[in-house]
């Protein structure tokens, strides 16, 4: 039950885009569609962003796009807006019926 | 709306015991599978245990199994867990999450409550 490999930190511009990747193994990540992505503000409990790969949940901007490629997934925002910065997660199923997270990802908007 | 409320979070000494309650309202508790999810003092979230809407498959993270049980009332719409033998590095606030329609991912999560585990 390791956990998924994501970058410990990335930045950008308001207006540009980023992308963060989550790394797992065709027993998580590669195997199933079911990865979620949840942002995290300090102190708040996590927010579902994305979930089977790229879909959004309602009331979440169409800024918020997820993608999968072999054992890799990605979570891309565009047009960064301040609001943006806190800590990112992905998350996924596993072929022993449990699920694991990534490392986490801070975002801050420069 | 979805509501997760956890309870039963304080400082308790390593090998002690304790059990967390979280109170489920604003969906149908008993067709939800339920989750617990960790997150230690400035550090990233752990997934801890889930359960199936009625209560008969429970998995459990490697660092936990053995040592802490998840289970269910839905006749009170309530998830508990119950820790035992509890570290150290069990300190860490504890989440409610539920799963979301069909699919074995979470969308909602309670605000959480904290667990500490010092002498």
């Amino acid at each position: 039950q390791s956990a998924l490999t994501q970058p410990a930190s990335v930045s950008g511009s308001p207006g540009q885009s980023i992308t963060i990747s989550c790394t797992g193994t065709s027993s998580d990540v590669g195997g199933y569609n079911y990865v979620s992505w949840y942002q995290q503000d300090p102190g708040k409990a996590p927010k579902l962003m994305i979930y089977e790969v790229s879909n959004r949940p309602s009331g979440v901007p169409d800024r918020f796009s997820g993608s999968k490629s072999g054992n890799t997934a990605s979570l891309t925002i565009s047009g960064l807006q301040a609001e943006d910065e806190a800590d990112y997660y992905c998350s996924s199923y596993t072929s022993s019926n449990t699920r694991v997270f990534g490392g986490g990802t801070k975002l801050t908007v420069l | 709306q979805v509501q997760l409320v956890e309870s039963g979070g304080g400082v308790v000494q390593p090998g002690r015991s304790l059990r967390l309650s979280c109170a489920a309202s604003g969906f149908t508790f008993s067709t939800y599978g339920m989750h617990w999810v960790r997150q230690a003092p400035g550090k990233g979230l752990e997934w801890v245990a889930v359960i199936s809407y009625d209560g008969s498959d429970k998995y459990y993270a490697d660092s936990v199994k053995g040592r802490f049980t998840i289970s269910r009332d839905n006749s009170k719409r309530t998830l508990y867990l119950q820790m035992n033998s509890l570290r150290a590095e069990d300190t860490a606030v504890y989440y409610c999450a539920k799963d979301l329609p069909v699919r074995p991912e979470i969308d909602y999560w309670g605000q959480g409550t904290l667990v500490t585990v010092s002498s």
